[in-house]
């Protein structure tokens, strides 16, 4: 039973253009979302968060949405960069310590 | 400043044999998590730990794996009589807090053969 569901394995982008990573998630109780990018052999490294009480929350080139009713969020990166590839984990809490985590995107971001 | 460390960051061994995988916090960190990524999925709650004491270990096999976080030393996951499903990535996070909201850091995790 998958709570948190990232549907595209993978996303190509030319640099410079915007990266659009979606996530699904099923239970109403999440109240805590975050996104996490991971490169090959390192652990994941936190990226941007969003509560359930907001609907947008940006940092610098990296901006995540919340839609609630459609229970679905995504991250937004513009411009992207070569550097941004890797693959990014969608992860939701409801109220606890335990992240729920999607089975990532993989993001090439072509020069 | 350093990080959440884990080791060894690559360990191989036989059906049978026993995975000692260890993880030092962050520095000012009590409180530690560890996750299980098989291959092509994300990474899966097992166990969190606070010093010398287990909160949750929901996520853990019942047997043949366990955690422990004593009061000196790094956090053990074990993992016994390894079998060729305990294949995968773990990784170690740890927080300040258990708070949702305290960011989870991670370690490089150790990646776990079993032959």
């Amino acid at each position: 039973d998958q709570q948190v569901k990232q549907n595209s394995p993978s996303l190509s982008v030319q640099e410079g253009r915007i990266s659009i990573l979606n996530c699904d998630y099923t239970n109403s109780m999440f109240d805590y979302f975050l996104w996490y990018k991971k490169y090959p052999a390192e652990g994941p490294t936190f990226l941007i968060s969003i509560s359930s009480i907001k609907d947008k929350n940006e940092d610098g080139r990296f901006t995540v949405f919340l839609n609630k009713s459609a229970k679905h969020l995504s991250l937004h990166i513009v411009p992207s960069q070569p550097g941004d590839s890797a693959v990014y984990f969608c992860a939701a809490s409801s109220g606890s310590y335990k992240l729920i985590f999607g089975s990532g995107t993989r993001l090439l971001v072509r020069p | 400043n350093a990080g959440v460390m884990q080791n060894p960051r690559h360990l191989v061994r036989r059906r049978g044999q026993e995975a000692r995988l260890r993880c030092s916090p962050m520095k000012g960190h009590s409180h530690v998590y560890w996750y299980r990524q098989l291959p092509e999925e994300g990474l899966k709650f097992m166990v969190y730990l606070q010093k010398e004491n287990i909160i949750d270990e929901s996520g853990m096999p019942k047997e043949r794996f366990s955690a422990e976080f004593p009061k000196e030393g790094p956090s053990i996951l074990r993992i016994q009589q390894v079998v060729r499903g305990d294949s995968a990535a773990y990784f170690c996070a740890s927080a300040r807090t258990s708070a949702s909201t305290d960011t989870q850091y991670f370690g490089p995790g150790t990646r776990l053969t079993v032959l």
